[in-house]
């Protein structure tokens, strides 16, 4: 079974919009970090922001932020006036218990328009 | 740069050959772990290894093998390479009690 779901294989925005990028987890661990990597054309993956299942406050990291409900197991992540970096490969990847491999969603591409 | 190097950035290699990939982790990283990204297949988990040994293993075929030495430098060693084997192979690292990764900025294997 899909432990990572991202249902938008790909995503249109306008520049300095905001936008929600859609993320389902399943797991029956108590302790598990939930993560947002952003793939550009250039293939490195960068860390944009990281949610822990205790953590009550959601997450932010500038212009992202991590929209986490626990109770629906969804951590969406949503980037605020949107740039046209920002065009790339979002991944939601999710790390049971401590010192686990991290399991990575399918992804969603960005397209920021001008 | 992240602090994890991976080398060689490209390697392009026939069928039937063998190649080995580099990987150094961050500074102070203890675990060490082999990511392939292909079109098709997505990012699937290979391999980790911990402090030299082999922690936990992914979907990792039998022609694929990796080690971690003592200096806590990695290598993936690709075999018998077919045209399917294409893809972006990722090195990551992470420290004790941390929960994040690092990534290096991988190794792009095309096979012709």
């Amino acid at each position: 079974a899909q432990k990572i779901t991202q249902t938008q294989p790909g995503m249109f925005v306008q520049e300095k919009e905001a936008v929600t990028l859609d993320c389902t987890y399943d797991t029956s661990d108590q302790s598990y970090g939930l993560f947002w990597y952003k793939q550009p054309s250039s293939g490195e993956m960068i860390f944009l922001i990281y949610q822990g299942s205790y953590d009550e406050q959601n997450a932010t990291e500038g212009r992202y932020s991590l929209n986490f409900q626990k109770a629906r197991k969804s951590a969406n992540l949503v980037i605020s006036a949107s740039q046209l970096g920002d065009s790339a490969m979002y991944f939601c990847a999710m790390r049971e218990n401590y010192g686990q491999n991290f399991v990575f969603g399918p992804g969603t591409r960005l397209s920021v328009l001008p | 740069d992240s602090g994890v190097t991976q080398t060689p950035k490209h390697l392009i290699t026939a069928t039937g050959q063998r190649v080995t990939l580099r990987c150094s982790p961050r500074s102070g990283d203890l675990s060490v772990y082999w990511y392939q990204q292909s079109l098709d297949q997505g990012l699937q988990f290979l391999i980790q290894y911990y402090n030299g040994e082999e922690r936990a293993k992914g979907n990792i075929l039998e022609r694929f093998s990796a080690q971690q030495f003592p200096d806590l430098h990695s290598e993936l060693n690709l075999s018998s390479l077919e045209l399917g084997d294409s893809a972006l192979y990722f090195c990551a690292s992470s420290r004790q009690g941390g929960y994040g990764y690092t990534f290096g900025s991988g190794t792009r294997l095309t096979v012709v």
